[in-house]
């Protein structure tokens, strides 16, 4: 069964330091899609990035950057250089191929805040 | 112009009562979802339609139905209210079926009383 594991919670940062959001994922399926997604505290989700199990490079968008590793089932999120907008709730997400690619499996959340 | 839009952006009600909530997408997408946010902010699929067909309905009460008149809209009525059914609920759309990216509207926060 599909399952995705954010053991952080809470995270704290004081603004511009670099933080990483772990993510951890279970499939038996060797096809799957990985997303991350920001959820503000005015409360919409927005889409930061999707990434099929075929692409283990990884990518970095400004001071956003993923780190998709298929041997530890991890997809972790490091944001550099923290600023006070981007305290949110980050989720980390799984769709697999065998059950349906339409049934995104989202993982806790973690909440970070980043103090001035 | 917003891309996946919800009415109402607040929903308080009684319990049993039946309301509904709209959702409409201009991106041009074939598939549409509904999620539930619980108070932990924990995100569960409901429903998903492609073309207007149900192709993922999850253990939901039959007191949730979704209905879609187009590919375009994606509503859902809920009838007798619980106050459990309090929750922000999202609608989603995507360009089609098969691990593509899920767009979301802005949320609906229903409260039951």
């Amino acid at each position: 069964a599909q399952k995705v594991t954010q053991a952080q919670t809470e995270i704290s940062v004081v603004e511009k330091e670099d933080v990483t959001l772990d993510c951890v994922y279970e499939t038996r399926d060797t096809t799957y899609y990985l997303f991350w997604y920001k959820q503000p505290p005015s409360g919409e989700l927005v889409f930061l990035i999707r990434r099929n199990s075929f692409d283990e490079q990884n990518e970095i968008s400004g001071r956003y950057s993923w780190n998709f590793q298929k041997s530890t089932s991890s997809f972790n999120f490091t944001i550099t250089a923290s600023q006070v907008v981007d305290s949110a709730v980050y989720f980390c997400a799984l769709s697999e191929a065998v059950t349906s690619y339409d049934k995104v499996i989202f993982g806790p959340g973690t909440s970070l805040s980043v103090i001035p | 112009d917003t891309a996946v839009s919800q009415t109402p952006k607040y929903l308080v009600t009684q319990m049993g009562n039946d309301k509904s909530i709209k959702c409409e997408q201009n991106l041009g997408h074939d598939t549409m979802y509904w999620y539930k946010q619980d108070s932990k902010k924990f995100l569960k699929i409901m429903f998903s339609y492609n073309n207007k067909e149900l192709i993922i309905n999850e253990t939901v009460p039959n007191r949730f139905s979704p209905k879609s008149p187009d590919k375009a809209h994606l509503n859902l009525h809920i009838n007798s209210l619980e106050l459990g059914d309090s929750a922000v609920y999202f609608c989603a759309s995507s360009r089609t079926s098969g691990g593509l990216t899920q767009y979301f509207g802005p949320g609906t926060r229903l409260t039951v009383l």
